[in-house]
């Protein structure tokens, strides 16, 4: 079954370090986006990416970065890890259409703390 | 810009009472609209989802029509059990872009109690 994962599922850095967050998709989807959980914020889009070598910068996108080199991974890096960032992750992805209506399905989410 | 405004949680009900979690949308075009569910230490899941007005999606019980006049996408169920509590989240999908990007409301708890 296609599927898309995230690695790791629990993280604690340190202030200042650079953390990378995978995100894996076997279904084949154009589409992949970060998101960022937080009380009373609900998701905020941090990246997305409509393709190979597409990114795109979303609502909160500052501090981090994403590089899309094939279709199925959309790696998200914390330049420099901050506690603000501490929150909850998400990757998803959906299939293009010109019409909207598509779904999008979301990995298990990694829970990164910065301390 | 395009948002989602949800009701307010968190939300507790006796088994088998009546759901609304109010949602309400601005959009320039026509969005899609979406109701995910989010179980504890899951991601989110697609619950409903409606295309264009006055469509009606429907899933496990639960229901939420596109209002158009009135900008929104309430989700009801009519007797709610012990396994629906959950996050809810409306979202909205607009194809200005041509890739659908989704827009989510905070989020509302439900809790349900035996």
């Amino acid at each position: 079954d296609a599927e898309i994962t995230q690695s790791p599922r629990h993280k604690i850095t340190e202030t200042g370090r650079q953390v990378t967050l995978a995100c894996h998709q076997t279904w084949n989807h154009n589409n992949m986006f970060w998101y960022r959980q937080d009380l009373g914020h609900g998701l905020r889009l941090i990246h997305y990416s409509y393709g190979v070598q597409d990114t795109n910068k979303g609502e909160v996108s500052d501090g981090y970065s994403v590089s899309r080199s094939n279709t199925e991974d959309l790696p998200l890096t914390l330049e420099s890890a901050a506690s603000s960032q501490t929150s909850v992750y998400f990757c998803a992805s959906s299939a293009f259409r010109g019409q909207g209506a598509t779904e999008a399905f979301f990995g298990q989410g990694t829970r990164l703390t910065v301390v | 810009g395009d948002s989602v405004t949800q009701m307010e949680g968190p939300v507790t009900l006796s088994e088998e009472a009546f759901l609304t979690i109010n949602c309400t949308y601005t959009a320039t075009g026509y969005p899609s609209l979406f109701w995910y569910v989010q179980y504890p230490g899951e991601g989110l899941q697609l619950l409903l989802k409606a295309t264009k007005a006055d469509d009606k999606g429907s899933n496990k019980g639960f229901e939420a029509t596109y209002r158009k006049e009135t900008t929104s996408f309430h989700l009801e169920k009519g007797s709610v059990q012990v396994s629906d509590s959950a996050v809810y989240f409306c979202a909205l999908s607009t194809s200005q872009t041509g890739a659908n990007n989704l827009f989510f409301g905070t989020g509302t708890r439900l809790t349900v109690i035996p």
